[in-house]
């Protein structure tokens, strides 16, 4: 059984420019949750997507946007960037949006200059 | 409103001495809890996870966390920390209304003294 993997491992973007990253989920696993770690803080939550569609959203503002593809890997894109986003973001799995456990992948490093 | 609380940001210990790491929770529902380790530039390990029934929960690398529901407390203790344990360590509550998501504590970080 695959767990969940993210990529890429690290990223160098610069103020203003758009990134995407990518997660695939555990097998089995319909429900893909975001989470942005800032350094020295605990992860905090941005979204999740639950069969392809929005199921929440954490305070972040609308250039950070996601989306769940039919084999319910996703992605979490960020425009316009800024300084402060430079930091960890986690992604999670878990079996379905009523479940209570989520599966974290590695993180992916961002680093905005 | 959902939050949990880390009392202790930095810890430093002796190694072989015991720890214990506080965590405190506010969540009006059955609270789902959680504790993970953090070795830096690394992701979440997951230590252990209360859902129900026992308030004493074993989990990996030697760790066991208790519930108590009458303080809103779920510490993580260890009783011989090795070298190896110096980390960072997050308590997390998942929430089990509206969207199920997890709300992290902002870390205990842990230096073992050798």
């Amino acid at each position: 059984e695959t767990g969940v993997t993210q990529s890429p491992t690290h990223l160098i973007k610069t103020r203003g420019q758009q990134v995407t990253l990518r997660c695939s989920s555990q097998s089995g696993h319909n429900t893909v949750s975001w989470y942005q770690q800032a350094l020295g803080q605990g992860p905090q939550f941005i979204f999740q997507y639950y069969r392809e569609e929005e199921n929440g959203r954490g305070n972040f503002p609308p250039r950070f946007s996601g989306l769940q593809f039919p084999n319910y890997s996703s992605e979490l894109n960020v425009n316009a960037l800024e300084l402060d986003d430079s930091a960890l973001y986690l992604c999670a799995s878990s079996l379905s949006k009523g479940a209570y456990e989520q599966y974290f992948g590695p993180g992916t490093r961002l680093t905005v200059t | 409103a959902q939050s949990v609380t880390q009392p202790d940001i930095h810890i430093t210990v002796s190694e072989g001495a015991s720890l214990e790491l506080r965590c405190n929770y506010s969540y009006g529902a059955t609270p789902y809890l959680f504790w993970y380790v953090q070795s830096p530039g690394q992701g979440l390990q997951l230590l252990l996870k209360y859902f129900s029934g026992d308030t004493l929960v074993q989990g990996i690398k030697g760790f066991e966390a208790e519930f108590k529901r009458s303080q809103s407390s779920f510490n993580l203790r260890k009783p011989s920390v090795h070298w190896s344990d110096a980390a960072e360590y997050f308590c997390a509550v998942a929430t089990t209304s509206g969207t199920y998501k997890y709300i992290f504590g902002t870390g205990t970080r842990l230096k073992v003294l050798a």
